[in-house]
């Protein structure tokens, strides 16, 4: 099992350029979420989808969109990259939803590095 | 969720155990204790986790204390590639909008040879 797999790896972009990345997890989990790392600041929720054909909003959301896809698949688009932008975001799944009774762990991807100049 | 506090860095030599402990002081009764660790360039890998019994799996064994104010991760025969940046948080039911899984600044463990 592959688990939680992110492309690209990389990415520059300049700002006002948009992208989107890719999320696909094989464990046949509930629920996804997306996270940027910033030095100094931790992981910080982006959107979250509890199951398949639902999305919220996490902590910092301004400026990305999601898309489930399906049940192996949530992507992060940013429609006009920014400098601010610039972070390694990480895509993770889990088991239960948030706010499950039994918690489950969850299940972080490799990251992407992006750069917005 | 709870704050956790974490001491920034320990080491341990190749072999022995390596015992990670954390505080929790202020932790509410449907929260649970989480261990992950983050290898350089990878992304966070779940540990293991434990509401109030000590938990045992093939990477650790978690020991919570009887008052939940602390916990120790405990590494039985720590390997170089153990050494990584870990991270203790606490984690409730409650999860909204503005939840968010806070990492900190975790300890990083140097396994030295």
């Amino acid at each position: 099992n592959a688990g939680v797999t992110q492309t690209p790896k990389f990415q520059v972009l300049k700002t006002g350029q948009s992208m989107t990345l890719q999320c696909a997890q094989d464990m046949n989990h509930n629920s996804m979420y997306w996270y940027r790392q910033d030095p100094g600041m931790g992981l910080r929720l982006i959107y979250y989808s509890a199951s398949e054909g639902t999305t919220d909003k996490g902590e910092v959301p301004n400026g990305y969109n999601v898309s489930r896809l399906n049940k192996r698949e949530f992507s992060l688009r940013l429609e006009s990259a920014a400098p601010s932008q610039t972070s390694v975001y990480f895509c993770a799944s889990s088991e239960n939803p948030p706010g499950a009774i039994y918690n489950s762990p969850l299940h972080f991807g490799n990251g992407t590095r992006l750069t917005v100049t | 969720d709870a704050k956790t506090t974490q001491p920034p860095s320990m080491d341990c030599a190749e072999g022995r155990a390596a015992n990670l402990p954390c505080n929790h002081s202020t932790i509410s009764g449907n929260e649970y204790v989480y261990w992950y660790r983050q290898i350089h360039s990878q992304g966070p890998q779940y540990i293991i986790h434990g509401l109030k019994n000590n938990e045992t799996n093939e990477m650790a064994s978690l020991i919570i204390t009887e008052d939940r104010k602390s916990s120790t991760l405990i590494l039985p025969h720590a390997t170089l590639r153990d050494t990584a940046v870990y991270y203790c948080i606490v984690r409730g039911t409650n999860f909204g909008a503005n939840s968010k899984l806070t990492f900190g600044k975790g300890i990083t463990l140097s396994v030295r040879p």
